[in-house]
């Protein structure tokens, strides 16, 4: 099956940092979803984007489907960012789902 | 817009009982989804409907797990009987496909804990 390979594991800033987020993927996909895992457990959609790049206040997210490859850049960031933040791809529209491990952000006041 | 509804949000029970999650998925989904997540991993799918069908139920363990998705809305989840390596969370996306982005959305998930 498809592999999907999220980096770093864990991350550590202080409050006004910005951080980049990566993940990889094995194969050709249909969809591409980031997802913000808040500590109550609610994955929260970030961006739907399996190609191109989208801006949504202090996020940003970029995917080169030619290099299999998206970014999510955190900028300025505040400790409600904390959380993990989740890479999640599918080979066919409406499949499943392959979730990466995951980033776990800690964001320091 | 209602997003995904869960219920219950925890329970906990003891090894060898049976126990049901249920999902309403947000209104003019068509597809349902439901994914497993164990501690410090990603969700991982179990089963997903179209409608009234099952369209992939190859993960879900089916000498003890049944879904069931009545009249193409509301869906219920069943373990039985439960094993302590069933402790998870349990969770529920739906999406609207061919209409547009197939986005999933989530609900806010079943955490089970077994005894």
């Amino acid at each position: 099956g498809i592999q999907v390979e999220q980096s770093p594991p864990d991350l550590i800033l202080q409050e006004g940092a910005n951080s980049t987020l990566r993940c990889n993927f094995s194969d050709s996909v249909n969809n591409l979803q980031w997802f913000h895992q808040n500590p109550w457990g609610q994955l929260i959609n970030l961006f739907y984007i399996p190609s191109g790049t989208k801006q949504n206040g202090r996020l940003s997210a970029t995917t080169v489907a030619t290099e299999r490859y998206s970014l999510l850049y955190i900028s300025s960031s505040q400790t409600t960012d904390s959380g993990v933040y989740f890479c999640a791809v599918d080979l066919t529209s409406g499949s499943r789902l392959t979730f990466g491990e995951g980033t776990q952000l800690t964001v320091n006041p | 817009e209602a997003g995904v509804v869960q219920s219950p949000r925890y329970k906990i029970i003891e090894k060898k009982q049976p126990v049901a999650f249920w999902c309403n998925p947000i209104s003019g989904h068509n597809t349902l989804y439901w994914y497993r997540q164990n501690l410090g991993q990603g969700p991982e799918l179990l089963i997903r409907y179209e409608n009234e069908e099952a369209v992939d139920d190859s993960q879900l363990p089916k000498d003890r797990f049944s879904a069931e998705r009545l009249k193409g809305v509301d869906s219920t989840l069943k373990i039985q009987p439960a094993e302590l390596g069933d402790s998870a969370v349990y969770l529920c996306a739906s999406s609207r496909i061919g209409l547009g982005p197939d986005t999933q959305y989530f609900g806010p998930g079943t955490r089970l804990t077994v005894l």
